[in-house]
This record gives structure tokens, C-alpha cells and sequence, in this order.
């Protein structure tokens, strides 16, 4: 198992470009999250999903889009980059089981806006 | 105020040193409890769940206090390895985590 995979590792974006950052997991989870963390900051969530087709607000979704067509993709679309959307993004996902809420991790996707 | 609380350190110990981290909750409703490890500029990793009669794994022991709404971490003999950052996590339900800034540990020889 691969486990948590995300793409690219490092991007670099111009002020209103846009882009999607993929996340794929091969574990079937049926949870699956989207996290940015700043500098010396906590964990924030984005979006996350239950399940296929259904997705739901976090708590900073504000800039982001998501969907989930499939079990294994979680892709987040930025679409006008703001410099304030520079963060590392981390994917993770967990089985959706009572007593199983451990989230396992991307290695995450390191964004730059400028 | 913030969900999860900890104390942002660094903590700066010596090898062999004992070491405890605590972090407190504000929701009453929470219902499981974890702790992460983050290495510098890595993804966050289970380090141990949290029981309420208290679980050990190794040189590692995590505590729960539902009456005082506060959760800790020691580790014994620390080794230079140890260095992260720990974040404490609370299960409030609607299926997410709610994570704590981290405290940073760093063990010097």
C-alpha cells in the first residue's frame, strides 16, 4: 500500500492562477480530509468528505473547491491564488469506523503564491 | 477560546532526560483523544491514542483527566530522535479532529 499520496510535492503560483492539488489513497477509506497548516500554526481543515460525492465545509473553505467522484481521489482546486494561500496542504484519511477516527497523512503539497 | 490548548515550548532537554507535555480541551463532548508526532517539515503521525485508564507504549505514556479536561504525554529517557513536535488531538464528532498547535521538543546530546 502507497498509503496517502499527494501531487505535486512544491509549486510556485502567480497571484489569481489557479491549480488542483491531488490526493489519492489506495487504503478504501471512505473519509478523506484537506488540512493547511501555517508557519507555527495548527492544523486547519478545509473541506473533507464521508464518502463519494459528498463533501463537506471545514473550517476555512473560503478560496477552495473540492469534489469526490471516486473513493480513492480527493483533489482541492484553488481557483484565483492569493498570496494568504501560501501554506503546506496535507491530504489524510481514514477508514470512517466507529473507534477508528486515526487519520493517516499525505506528505503534504508545499504552496507558494506570489 | 481554543478548542485544543497546548504550550508551544520549545521544550530543550538533555538526553536521558524525563519529559511531560500537557494540553487541555474545551469541549466536554469530546470523545477520544490522540497524540501526534510532527517531524520538521513532515506530515503529522500517530504516536498513541489516549485512554481514560491511561495507556503506555515503550519509553511513551499518555494520561487522560476527563474531569479537569486535560490530556498529557511523558517520555522517558529521551533520545536525540524524540526532537518534533507533539500535537495533541481531541474526537469531537461530525467526523473530524480538532488539532493543537503542537508543543516543540528538542532533546540535545
Amino acid at each position: 500500500n502507497a498509503g496517502v499520496t499527494q501531487t505535486p510535492k512544491f509549486r510556485i503560483l502567480k497571484i489569481g492562477q489557479s491549480m488542483t492539488l491531488q490526493c489519492t489513497q489506495d487504503m478504501n477509506h471512505n473519509y478523506m480530509y484537506w488540512y493547511r497548516q501555517d508557519p507555527g500554526m495548527g492544523l486547519k481543515l478545509i473541506y473533507y468528505s464521508v464518502g463519494a460525492g459528498i463533501t463537506d465545509k471545514g473550517e476555512v473553505p473560503n478560496g477552495y473547491n473540492v469534489s469526490r467522484s471516486t473513493t480513492e481521489d480527493f483533489p482541492l482546486r484553488l481557483e484565483l491564488a492569493a498570496p494568504s494561500q501560501t501554506s503546506v496542504y496535507f491530504c489524510a484519511s481514514r477508514p470512517g469506523l466507529a473507534g477508528a477516527e486515526t487519520q493517516y497523512f499525505g506528505p503534504g503539497t508545499r504552496l507558494l503564491v506570489l | 477560546r481554543k478548542e485544543v490548548e497546548q504550550d508551544p515550548g520549545p521544550f530543550n532537554v538533555p538526553e536521558g532526560a524525563t519529559v511531560a507535555f500537557n494540553c487541555t480541551y474545551s469541549n466536554s463532548a469530546s470523545q477520544s483523544f490522540f497524540w501526534y508526532r510532527q517531524d520538521c517539515r513532515k506530515e503529522p503521525k500517530l504516536l498513541m491514542s489516549v485512554y481514560s485508564s491511561g495507556n503506555e507504549d515503550g519509553r511513551f505514556t499518555a494520561q487522560l483527566n476527563r474531569a479537569s479536561q486535560y490530556i498529557s504525554l511523558l517520555i522517558r529517557d529521551s533520545k536525540l530522535s524524540d526532537s518534533a513536535t507533539y500535537l495533541c488531538v481531541a474526537y469531537i464528532g461530525y467526523s473530524t479532529l480538532t488539532f493543537g498547535k503542537g508543543t516543540m521538543l528538542l532533546v540535545s546530546p
